[in-house]
């Protein structure tokens, strides 16, 4: 798996964007990024994953830059509830190993 | 809805103690996966299964064994229990794909203290 590095935290204004960035510029052409979540005292949760075009669900857009090395995470109005740890990973199949990841602080 | 369960929400055992950390889901799922999670180090992988009888050492296995029997659950061993194995344990489980990483379900976690 390709080795990824997050700031340690961020702090976001409830209602607006909240931008996650992560770089993974060791990334080989088959691995996909990947990011999670996890709300305090619970297992991480899934959101969003990507290869090489922008992806969008419900929760949130991942960009990925053209030559991959890095991605964002973007949480559109963010509140109260987002506040969480994200982790971004870069990975192919089977295995899935997180980091120490991004705490993100949703302030009133 | 889709559920992985972990035996124990806490759990207190003595040093050298065998510890069994049982893990279910409800899935189907061919992968599951234990973690550890300790502050300022974020989710380290100890082991993973990929099938019935598989496993896949990870970045952290040793004092771990794991046991997969049937395809829903997949034990976590700590032959003898000590106490920088003093952890929040979580399990997860996703279904096999030979590309990419599916989304991986995570369980409420169980949190360890050897004493």
């Amino acid at each position: 798996d390709a080795k990824t590095t997050q700031p340690t935290s961020m702090d976001c204004a409830e209602g607006r964007a909240a931008n996650l960035p992560c770089n993974h510029s060791t990334i080989s052409g088959n691995e996909y990024v990947y990011w999670y979540r996890q709300i305090h005292s619970q297992g991480p949760q899934y959101i969003i994953h990507g290869l090489k075009n922008n992806e969008t669900n419900e929760m949130a857009s991942l960009i990925i830059t053209e030559d991959r090395k890095s991605s964002t995470l973007i949480l559109p109005h963010a509140t109260l509830r987002d506040t969480a740890v994200y982790y971004c990973i870069a990975g192919g199949y089977q295995k899935v190993t997180f980091g120490i990841g991004t705490k993100l602080q949703v302030i009133p | 809805d889709v559920k992985v369960t972990q035996s124990s929400r806490y759990l207190v055992k003595r040093t050298g103690e065998k510890v069994f950390l049982e893990c279910v889901q409800d899935m189907d799922h061919e992968n599951m996966f234990w973690y550890r999670q300790d502050p300022g180090l974020g989710l380290r992988l100890i082991y993973f299964s990929y099938d019935v009888k598989m496993k896949e050492k990870g970045d952290i296995p040793e004092g771990y064994s794991v046991s997969r029997e049937k395809k829903e659950r997949f034990s976590l061993i700590l032959e003898s229990a000590s106490t920088n194995q003093t952890s929040m344990y979580l399990c997860a489980s996703s279904l096999r794909d030979l590309i990419m990483n599916t989304e991986a379900f995570f369980g409420q976690g169980t949190r360890l203290t050897v004493v």
